[in-house]
């Protein structure tokens, strides 16, 4: 079965402070990962979608890394503010000639406040 | 270039009642996909549908249905209202299918049921 964990569920940090979240999956084949950053209330924003092929990939203060060997992806968000409490959810798309365009698995999500 | 949007944002039905949400997707855009959050399950995917056709089905009953017109507009139906069902709908747009390419979301539909 398809799963995507992440972790830590939730995180309190210093504004300014650095702050890392992981991603575990299952899925495999896998086309594509990404994180979304969601506020409360609102709608999933997309910050990084990365394929098997890359490694890294940035977004101003967000860098997302992928490790398709051992399956895991992590969000590294740097200098973080207090805009940047909210959820970050880390979304996988299967791929594979049987499993493309078939549905995404979303993890959990960790939720992230970032005090002053 | 407008956004996804979906109307309304807020509603409050009785049990036992049906709703309709509406979700207007990004122009040019054919897919949309329909997902149900709620604190205690996160993201579930509920269905998409594109170019008119559901393409794939979450593992929800068949209270909840839902169709694409021909302009891609799609709406979602849940009858027979429960308490359960109370919750954040939102609809994401993308080029074509949801695997394939990036999605955008809407706001959201925050249904609540008294």
């Amino acid at each position: 079965k398809n799963q995507v964990e992440q972790s830590p569920q939730s995180l309190i940090i210093l504004e300014g402070k650095n702050c890392t979240l992981q991603c575990n999956y299952t899925v495999s084949p896998f086309s594509n990962l990404r994180w979304y950053k969601q506020d409360t209330g609102r709608g999933p924003v997309s910050l990084t979608i990365m394929t098997f092929s890359e490694n890294t990939k940035s977004n101003g203060r967000y860098t997302a890394t992928l490790d398709a060997d051992t399956k895991q992806s992590s969000l590294h968000i740097t200098a973080s503010q207090l805009s940047d409490s909210a959820s970050y959810i880390c979304v996988v798309s299967p791929g594979g000639k049987d499993n493309a365009g078939n549905m995404l698995t979303f993890g959990g999500g960790t939720r992230l406040m970032v005090n002053p | 270039k407008a956004g996804v949007t979906q109307t309304p944002r807020y509603l409050i039905k009785t049990r036992g009642q049906q709703v309709t949400l509406s979700c207007s997707p990004i122009s040019g855009h054919r897919s949309v996909s329909w997902y149900q959050q709620t604190p205690g399950q996160g993201l579930q995917f509920l269905f998409e549908y594109f170019s008119e056709t559901q393409r794939n089905k979450g593992n929800f009953p068949g209270r909840f249905s839902g169709r694409q017109f021909s302009n891609s507009r799609s709406e979602m139906n849940v009858s027979t209202l429960e308490l359960g069902d109370s919750a954040l709908y939102l609809c994401a747009s993308s080029l074509g299918i949801q695997g394939a390419y990036e999605q955008y979301f809407g706001p959201g539909t925050r249904l609540t049921v008294t």
